[in-house]
């Protein structure tokens, strides 16, 4: 059972112009959401996070949205740039009081920044 | 501030021989995590440590995987036998529990092949 989907594996944009990555979550229980991005031979990084009492959060060139009602959340990549060229993993959690815990994590999305 | 250090980094092992990782965690996090990656897919979580306690191992095969955290400081992931289905990247992950938020930082990984 798949909790957290990203049904997009690949997706590829133009340098400078914006890249959507999805992410759909079925566990109601999930309050807390996190993107990693990943580069070859490196571990996960961690990217952005929103808690499930927003429903936007930004930080430089990389937003997330959150629609709760739709169980899904994007993230938005304004200008995108080569370097952005990556696999980036959906993350959600149950956030006990602040407690670090268990990530569930989605299958990723391989975005390519064209230069 | 150095990162998750793993060792080592690419492990190649004949079917039914023993296998170990190891993982050094960022100083001061008290939280240590094991996670899987398998081919196309997300991270998922085999155990979680909090301190020396292991506090989730749910999803640890503990007929042939053991794991533990002396000190509560580094830890070893073991595989005794190795089948071919281990196969994977085998993440470790590190977080400070109680600090408010939920990243983890992971390491860059140990690439097991079993041939």
């Amino acid at each position: 059972d798949q909790q957290v989907k990203q049904n997009s594996p690949s997706l590829s944009v133009q340098e400078g112009r914006i890249s959507i990555l999805n992410c759909d979550y079925t566990n109601s229980m999930f309050d807390y959401f996190l993107w990693y991005k990943k580069y070859p031979a490196e571990g996960p990084t961690f990217l952005i996070s929103i808690s499930s009492i927003k429903d936007k959060n930004e930080d430089g060139r990389f937003t997330v949205f959150l629609n709760k009602s739709a169980k899904h959340l994007s993230l938005h990549i304004v200008p995108s740039q080569p370097g952005d060229s990556a696999v980036y993993f959906c993350a959600a959690t149950v956030n006990y009081g602040g407690a670090t815990n268990k990530l569930i994590f989605g299958t990723g999305t391989l975005l390519a920044v064209q230069p | 501030e150095a990162g998750v250090v793993q060792s080592p980094r690419y492990k190649i092992i004949e079917k039914k021989q023993p296998v170990a990782f190891w993982c050094n965690p960022i100083s001061g996090h008290n939280t240590l995590y094991w996670y899987r990656q398998n081919l196309g897919q997300g991270p998922e979580l085999l155990i979680r440590y909090e301190n020396e306690e292991a506090v989730d191992d749910s999803q640890l095969p503990k007929d042939r995987f053991s794991a533990e955290r002396l000190k509560g400081v580094d830890s070893t992931l073991k595989i005794q036998p190795a089948e071919l289905g281990d196969s994977a990247v085998y993440l470790c992950a590190s977080s400070f529990t109680g600090g408010g938020d939920n990243e983890q930082f992971f390491g860059p990984g140990t690439r097991l092949t079993v041939l």
